[in-house]
């Protein structure tokens, strides 16, 4: 069974902060690796990661993968309040012309004035 | 680019009602959407998959004869929750991508209450 784990599952930071989310998979016949944030309603796409060690950056917000251990962070530098959400980690996979897109369950996002 | 809508944003209705919740790609065509289900402080759970014109395909333990998915064109799949009881309440999202291993991009969810 695929399985994607993120951490920590909630963080509350100061506007300023930067703040590092993990996450971690297993997952068999791995494609890519994609970054989602979840505020009141769906998510909203910001990376799609597939190879390892090349840095995507989005204004504030960058992240990185690394495919011999299994892992990607997601960066935030500077944090506004604007950024307060919901991150989910997703991986990608492949088989036999069926793809799918396992979910961690999310880091919880809190910045405070 | 690559907008999904999803109608409606809400529904409220009586256990035993059928549902049926519009997802449409906006700016592009579709080769495969995707129909999650999402509970309150959890993450998204894949509920199924379909190709155009093809069966869709249903993850382990979501009842196909419950909830019904057509992807009659490029741009248009629907969920329907059959004879909805108040456990099926919960945030349905689709989303869709353009082709294999593209990012998919999701609609606004629609929230379904069953009284």
């Amino acid at each position: 069974e695929d399985k994607v784990v993120q951490s920590p599952l909630s963080l509350v930071v100061h506007e300023g902060d930067t703040v590092t989310l993990n996450c971690s998979y297993e997952v068999t016949n791995f494609r890519s690796l994609l970054w989602y944030k979840q505020e009141k309603k769906a998510p909203t796409f910001l990376f799609m990661l597939t190879s390892s060690g090349i840095e995507k950056k989005s204004g504030r917000l960058s992240s990185i993968l690394d495919k011999k251990e299994l892992f990607s962070i997601l960066n935030i530098t500077a944090t506004q309040t604007g950024d307060s959400a919901i991150y989910l980690c997703a991986v990608g996979t492949s088989s036999g012309g069926y793809q799918k897109v396992t979910f961690g369950t999310g880091t919880k996002l809190q910045v405070i004035p | 680019g690559a907008v999904v809508s999803q109608h409606p944003s809400w529904v409220i209705c009586k256990s035993g009602t059928s549902v049926k919740i519009e997802c449409r790609s906006l700016d592009f065509q579709a080769t495969t959407m995707f129909w999650y289900r999402q509970f309150p402080k959890q993450s998204l759970m894949l509920m199924a998959t379909s190709n155009e014109g093809s069966k869709a395909t249903y993850e382990q333990g979501v009842e196909k004869d419950k909830f019904l998915i057509n992807h009659a064109s490029l741009t248009l799949s629907t969920l329907t929750v059959t004879s909805a009881h108040p456990e099926d309440s919960s945030f349905y999202i689709c989303s869709a991508n353009a082709r294999t291993n593209q990012p998919q991009h999701f609609g606004d969810g629609t929230r379904l209450s069953i009284l």
